[in-house]
């Protein structure tokens, strides 16, 4: 079974700050995707990572997948305010076109 | 490109009446659609699949006669929750895969949601 693992589920840091949002997930899988929730909303797309070693960055969220590690990473460089969401990263499955979700990340960016 | 719009996107009824959510792809068509769920603080749980022209799979633990599913054409598919009572109320989103013509083969692209009050 694909489990997708996302840690910290909560996250509190100070505006200018650096921190990592870290999505394991338990067999092999070649696309995986980040997504940005605001409070009442769905979801944003932010990143869609393909293969092993890809890096997509945007303003201040970089993304990165290591399919050998089964890892992803968003890296959130001097954080703002307007940052403040919950993260969601998500698996593709092939077999299915399903995706398995990780339970999210709530940042909070204090000013 | 890629916009997938939901309507309603605000609904409160009472409980025993039925609602009818549609998902429609604007610019792409979509084969597959999902039917999302999502409670609050939580992620989200995946109701069903649909599946253009036949019946929609349901996930396990799902009621599918009162979640009834629709994907009659190619960009449109429709969630009628019968019978409503107040623990259906919550936040459903639907997703349509890409299937040509955008920027990644199957990727979902996520409608904006739909909120369920049932009193």
């Amino acid at each position: 079974e694909l489990k997708v693992e996302q840690n910290p589920l909560f996250l509190s840091m100070q505006e200018g700050k650096n921190y990592t949002i870290y999505c394991n997930y338990s067999t092999t899988s070649d696309r995986l995707y980040w997504y940005r929730q605001d409070p009442g909303k769905s979801l944003e797309s932010l990143f869609v990572l393909l293969s092993n070693g890809a890096v997509k960055q945007e303003g201040r969220l970089m993304a990165s997948l290591d399919t050998k590690a089964r890892l992803s990473t968003l890296h959130i460089t001097a954080a703002v305010h307007d940052l403040s969401a919950t993260y969601f990263c998500a698996v593709d499955m092939d077999s299915n076109y399903q995706l398995i979700w990780g339970a999210g990340t709530k940042l909070i960016i204090k000013p | 490109g890629a916009v997938v719009s939901q309507h309603p996107s605000r609904v409160i009824c009472k409980s025993g009446t039925s609602v009818k959510i549609e998902c429609r792809s604007l610019d792409f068509q979509a084969t597959t659609m999902f039917w999302y769920r999502q409670f609050p603080k939580q992620s989200l749980m995946l109701m069903a699949t649909s599946n253009e022209g036949s019946k929609a799979t349901y996930e396990q633990g799902v009621e599918k006669d009162k979640f009834l599913i629709n994907h009659a054409s190619l960009t449109l598919s429709t969630l009628t929750v019968t019978s409503a009572h107040p623990e259906d109320s919550s936040f459903y989103i639907c997703s349509a895969r890409s299937v040509s013509g955008t920027r990644v083969y199957n990727e979902q692209f996520f409608g904006p949601g739909t909120r369920l009050t049932v009193l």
